[in-house]
């Protein structure tokens, strides 16, 4: 079946270390997504990419990074510079980012802690 | 900037009720809007999406309506169930295919 696949499920974070989500997808789709998840807020865009190699700043992209080497695969790195990266982050993926009648799709999400 | 927002953040129901939830947004000029669930430590699942130019769309036992000029969309979920239970998150497009989000309700349906 078609979808997007998050790994790990549950991730833990020394102080000072840089860790790798993954975000990979086998619907064909252009555009890929990264979302931040808080308690009581609503989920909040990181970064964003309309094809590969290419990709964009979100509303709060500072501490993270992503690349977009292949098609199916959109990994974020939330780095030591990220002060307060524990959260819910989920990955989406779209047919094409400017068509906007187009619905995202979402992978079961990454929960990371720190350690 | 586009504010999106749900009230109630949580509502209880006994099984078999119909129910309304609400989701108001600030900037009318929006390209469509999508509900999603979400369960419990999940992802979003996408239950539908309405176009600018749509008044509503149902799926099954859910109908969602959108009135653009007054910024609010309604889902309406009818003989409401224990498998209903979960969050419900509206998100408003503007343009390209960046979403903004609500903040969600949590529903919990009582056998």
């Amino acid at each position: 079946d078609g979808g997007i696949t998050q790994s790990p499920k549950y991730l833990f974070r020394k102080e000072g270390q840089n860790v790798t989500l993954s975000c990979e997808q086998n619907l064909n789709h252009d555009a890929m997504y990264w979302y931040r998840q808080d308690p009581g807020q609503g989920l909040r865009l990181i970064y964003y990419s309309q094809i590969v190699n290419d990709f964009q700043k979100g509303d709060i992209a500072e501490g993270y990074s992503v690349s977009r080497e292949k098609k199916e695969s959109f990994p974020l790195t939330v780095t030591s510079a990220q002060k307060n990266p524990t959260a819910f982050y989920l990955c989406a993926s779209s047919i094409d980012h400017w068509v906007g009648n187009q619905p995202q799709h979402f992978g079961d999400g990454t929960r990371l802690s720190i350690l | 900037k586009q504010e999106v927002t749900q009230i109630p953040a949580a509502l209880s129901v006994p099984e078999g009720e119909n129910l309304v939830l609400n989701c108001s947004f600030t900037d009318s000029a929006i390209y469509n809007l999508q509900w999603f669930r979400q369960d419990p430590g999940k992802g979003l699942t996408s239950l539908l999406l309405i176009q600018s130019s749509q008044r509503e769309q149902t799926s099954g036992r859910l109908n969602a309506s959108l009135d653009k000029s007054s910024g609010r969309s309604t889902l309406y979920i009818a003989a409401s169930q224990p498998g209903d239970s979960a969050t419900y998150l509206c998100a408003v497009h503007l343009g390209a295919n960046n979403l903004f989000f609500g903040t969600g309700t949590r529903l919990t349906v009582i056998p």
